[in-house]
């Protein structure tokens, strides 16, 4: 019934490490993102791709890939793991993609991947 | 584990009329958020409520959380076109409120502005 799941859950690594995060969503939707929550609780969006197509790309280190196998999944790898990296990283989907000045659609969110850089 | 529900889930209102969102919680809020999702830009935090009372404004945009901290309202007075778009909660699921803690996230409000 988990419309959009992440995995792993939490994930603890050492500096240097190259690892993935992977997002599905089975609500049928074109568009999914990843977003970045600060110590804040602020969520910034790094990327998000419309039917496989990679639509927004935000400012964030070369390290960070979002890769994107078919519509219902966008995984996140990211190499060389450096200790700023530690955050919380949600994927989210909507069924379709941002549109300037038209109808936006609901993003659901997945529950979260902490990650720790040790 | 807590969920937040957010109502209505769509909103239509005539510009200049005010409205009220709520976000009602299955737990204890201790941390909770208001987002709007923005063209372009993602989630934009609007803000954020942590004491049982607590009334917070930004421009046209006010914000409690009632004293029992289970339910939050946002309300807009005057509503203006750039006001519509859709609305999220998020709260902090234990009372640490660690910084590293996952939110959680309701389903959204869409609020339509009528010309």
């Amino acid at each position: 019934d988990t419309a959009v799941s992440q995995t792993p859950k939490y994930l603890v690594t050492q500096m240097g490490n190259d690892k993935s995060i992977k997002c599905e969503q089975n609500l049928g939707h074109d568009t999914m993102y990843w977003y970045k929550q600060d110590s804040k609780k602020f969520l910034k969006i790094m990327f998000s791709y419309n039917n496989k197509e990679l639509i927004i790309n935000e400012t964030v280190p070369n390290r960070f890939s979002p890769k994107s196998p078919d519509k219902a999944h966008l995984n996140l790898h990211i190499n060389s793991l450096e200790l700023g990296d530690s955050a919380v990283y949600f994927c989210a989907s909507s069924q379709g993609p941002f549109r300037a000045g038209g109808y936006q659609e609901t993003q659901y969110f997945g529950p979260g991947t902490r990650l720790l850089v040790l | 584990s807590q969920e937040l529900e957010q109502s209505p889930q769509s909103l239509i209102v005539q510009e200049g009329k005010n409205l009220t969102i709520n976000c009602t919680s299955s737990k204890t809020l201790y941390g909770l958020y208001w987002y709007k999702q923005k063209y372009g830009e993602g989630l934009i935090f609007l803000m954020m409520l942590q004491k049982g009372g607590e009334e917070k404004s930004h421009e046209k945009i006010t914000a409690k959380l009632d004293e029992k901290k289970q339910q939050s309202s946002l309300h807009i007075t005057a509503s203006q076109p750039s006001h519509a778009g859709i609305y999220l909660c998020g709260a902090d699921p234990t009372a640490q409120m660690n910084r590293d803690d996952k939110i959680i996230f309701g389903k959204g409000t869409r609020l339509h502005i009528l010309p």
